[in-house]
């Protein structure tokens, strides 16, 4: 089964600080990761994925199968990177629907 | 394109009530999805189509749940008869394909209360 668990429900930070944003999940065979994030009054969106090794806004995260973790990483956070962040698990063969963590609320204090 | 459209943006009604949540995808789309977003839960997926055809609604949480896709362009979450406990944030999402290899594009979500 797949399962995806985000632990803190609520991370706040203060502007210039590194954030990271936990994600853990359980797969039997070779996942795909993706972070997607919802700003205040805008829909949820795509913010990464691990297949494409790349940094949006700052933020990277590196898929650690010995871990089963998929952190979300930025070394110097902004007030307007407070947001809902979800880490979210297909199947490889991405024939398989996305699975949602809880969420975690990231807050960044000025 | 305007993205995934959901309406209403808010429902309010009593329990017992049968509630009707619609969704447009992006044309071109295949695949749909509903979630529900609550503070203890998540998102959680209902319900996902793909080219019209439901292909695991395992996750709708009851019989009072049903979703229909009549056409490429519209779908129907509706819950009949609506309880307290449902009272949630709604979300469409549609994607190329259903597999998660597929960004998917959200509405806006319709937020339910059930009194």
């Amino acid at each position: 089964a797949q399962r995806v668990t985000q632990p803190e429900k609520l991370l706040s930070v203060f502007k210039g600080a590194p954030v990271e944003l936990k994600c853990n999940y359980s797969y039997s065979g070779s996942p795909e990761l993706f972070w997607y994030v919802q700003y205040s009054r805008q829909r949820l969106q795509l913010l990464l994925r691990h297949i494409s090794r790349e940094s949006i806004k700052g933020f990277t995260a590196d898929l650690n199968k010995g871990e089963t973790s998929f952190h979300l990483k930025k070394p110097f956070a902004q007030e307007e990177d407070s947001a809902m962040y979800y880490c979210a698990l297909s199947g490889h063969s991405g024939n398989t629907p996305l699975v949602f963590g809880k969420g975690t609320r990231l807050s960044v204090i000025a | 394109d305007a993205g995934v459209i959901q309406s209403p943006r808010h429902e309010v009604t009593e329990m017992g009530q049968e509630v009707t949540l619609r969704c447009k995808p992006i044309s071109g789309h295949n695949s749909l999805f509903w979630y529900r977003q609550t503070m203890m839960r998540g998102l959680e997926l209902l319900i996902y189509f793909n080219n019209n055809v439901p292909i695991d609604d395992s996750g709708m949480p009851e019989d009072r749940f049903s979703a229909k896709m009549p056409n490429a362009s519209f779908s129907t979450l509706k819950i009949q008869p609506s309880e307290p406990r449902d009272s949630a944030v709604y979300f469409c999402a549609s994607g190329l394909s259903f597999g998660g290899n597929s960004p998917l594009h959200f509405g806006n979500g319709t937020r339910l209360t059930v009194t």
